[in-house]
């Protein structure tokens, strides 16, 4: 039983380029979160999707960040023309019926050069 | 949700159980005690979680007092591999958003 899925582990982007971020849930987990890390920084809350719906984007930054869960397919976290300061690692989490207690990924190191 | 405090850090010897304490004076009677850890540069790892009762996994035991101001996490025998930055969160029931705060960075030497 493969865990959270997330892709790739590393990417580079030049500034003002577009970062799409990959994340499949654990087989049967329908509830999918995205949390961010900043260099020598803690976590922190982005959004939290359920298939085809936003459920809390509270910590989604307002401009250039969105994410989806589609019906079929990956969540994905997309980031329009990036910054230095959007340089983290970004991770994913799924569970299955909406606890706390979820599984992470391994995640997404963002590089912005 | 209530704040927590945790010890920036903390050592134990391989082998040796590793006691976390967390102290939460204002939680709520419907807030539960969850404890991640992140093993360096890796995702968080859910270990247990609790809301008035001691809990045991796999992983390790969570004693929560009776009033329920405060908690440990024992994890019976270190290993290298416990080496870790472990958070203590206070979550209301059914809540989805995990605040995280500093953690206490465990050593566990050998």
């Amino acid at each position: 039983n493969a865990g959270v899925m997330q892709n790739p582990r590393h990417l580079v982007r030049r500034r003002g380029q577009e970062a799409r971020l990959r994340c499949s849930p654990m087989k049967g987990h329908s509830h999918v979160y995205w949390y961010r890390q900043l260099p020598e920084e803690g976590l922190k809350f982005m959004v939290y999707l359920q298939k085809e719906n936003i459920i809390d984007e509270s910590g989604m930054p307002k401009e250039r960040f969105s994410a989806e869960f589609p019906k079929e397919g990956p969540s994905i976290l997309r980031i329009q023309q990036v910054v230095r300061g959007d340089s983290a690692a970004y991770f994913c989490a799924s569970s299955p019926y909406g606890e706390a207690g979820y599984t992470f990924g391994s995640g997404t190191r963002l590089t912005v050069v | 949700d209530a704040k927590t405090t945790q010890p920036t850090s903390m050592d134990c010897a391989e082998g040796r159980a590793a006691n976390l304490p967390c102290n939460h004076s204002t939680i709520s009677g419907n807030e539960y005690v969850y404890w991640y850890r992140q093993i360096h540069s890796q995702g968080p790892q859910y270990i247990i979680h609790g809301l008035k009762n001691n809990e045991t996994n796999e992983m390790a035991s969570l004693i929560i007092t009776e009033d329920r101001k405060s908690s440990t996490l024992i994890l019976p025998h270190a290993t290298l591999r416990d080496t870790a930055v472990y958070y203590c969160i206070a979550l209301i029931q059914g809540a989805q958003k995990l605040v995280f705060g500093q953690g206490t960075r465990l050593t566990i030497n050998p």
